[in-house]
């Protein structure tokens, strides 16, 4: 079965300064991935995917995320936050085939603090 | 387009009660789903549909019931709620065929004392 680390459960950021926040995967072909943002109290927001193709993907608000197969990463970054992105940020995984469970795996999520 | 509605928001039930979170979908996707949030557990995944009248278990079925008679609708049912079934629900579609996206609804947060 597949699974998905995110090893920072919190990251402290000043506002104007990068962002990157890390995801490994573990699934024994290539997987679908995404990046979902979740704000206080509001359901998840796709930020983007990635499904084959260029490995940088680019999504909303800014944000763009680099899969390496080599590393098993999908890693999210941002050149400048915001102090709206304030927020909890979910990597999540997707199984390719059509057979089993076809939701989601998320991990467990990042939260995201932006320091004035 | 509403894209997906979840009723009610909050709810508080006592231990035993019976409930039915709502879930609709305006986008016309065939693929539905159910997680749960808990604190520090990203989200799990309760129950999925692929079609009316097709569901099948997830990761944490335990202690819930789902039902698919239309397209538009995916309700959750709790039997004898406990304890442990306090979170937060999500309801979420996909036109997997086309995208994979799946997109959320706004959640329904339970708690059962």
């Amino acid at each position: 079965a597949q699974s998905v680390t995110q090893p920072d459960i919190h990251i402290t950021v000043s506002e104007g300064a990068s962002l990157e926040l890390r995801c490994n995967y573990s699934y024994g072909a290539t997987p679908y991935l995404f990046w979902y943002v979740q704000s206080p109290g509001q359901g998840l927001q796709l930020l983007l995917k990635y499904f084959s193709g260029d490995t940088l993907v680019q999504g909303i608000k800014g944000f763009e995320a680099e899969f390496k197969r080599s590393q098993s990463s999908f890693n999210l970054r941002k050149p400048s936050v915001h102090w709206s992105d304030a927020a909890e940020y979910f990597c999540a995984v997707g199984v390719r085939s059509g057979g089993g469970a076809d939701g989601l795996t998320f991990g467990k999520g990042t939260h995201l603090i932006i320091q004035p | 387009n509403a894209g997906v509605t979840q009723t009610p928001k909050f709810r508080i039930l006592k231990i035993g009660q019976s409930m039915t979170l709502q879930c609709t979908q305006d986008m016309n996707h065939n693929y539905m789903y159910w997680y749960r949030q808990d604190p520090g557990m990203g989200l799990k995944l309760i129950y999925y549909s692929v079609g009316a009248g097709i569901t099948d278990k997830g990761e944490v079925p335990n202690g819930y019931n789902v039902s698919r008679s239309t397209t538009e609708d995916f309700p959750l049912r709790l039997e004898l709620a406990a304890p442990s079934q306090t979170s937060v629900y999500f309801c979420a579609s996909s036109d997997r065929d086309y995208s994979y996206e799946q997109y959320f609804g706004p959640g329904t947060r339970l708690t059962v004392t």
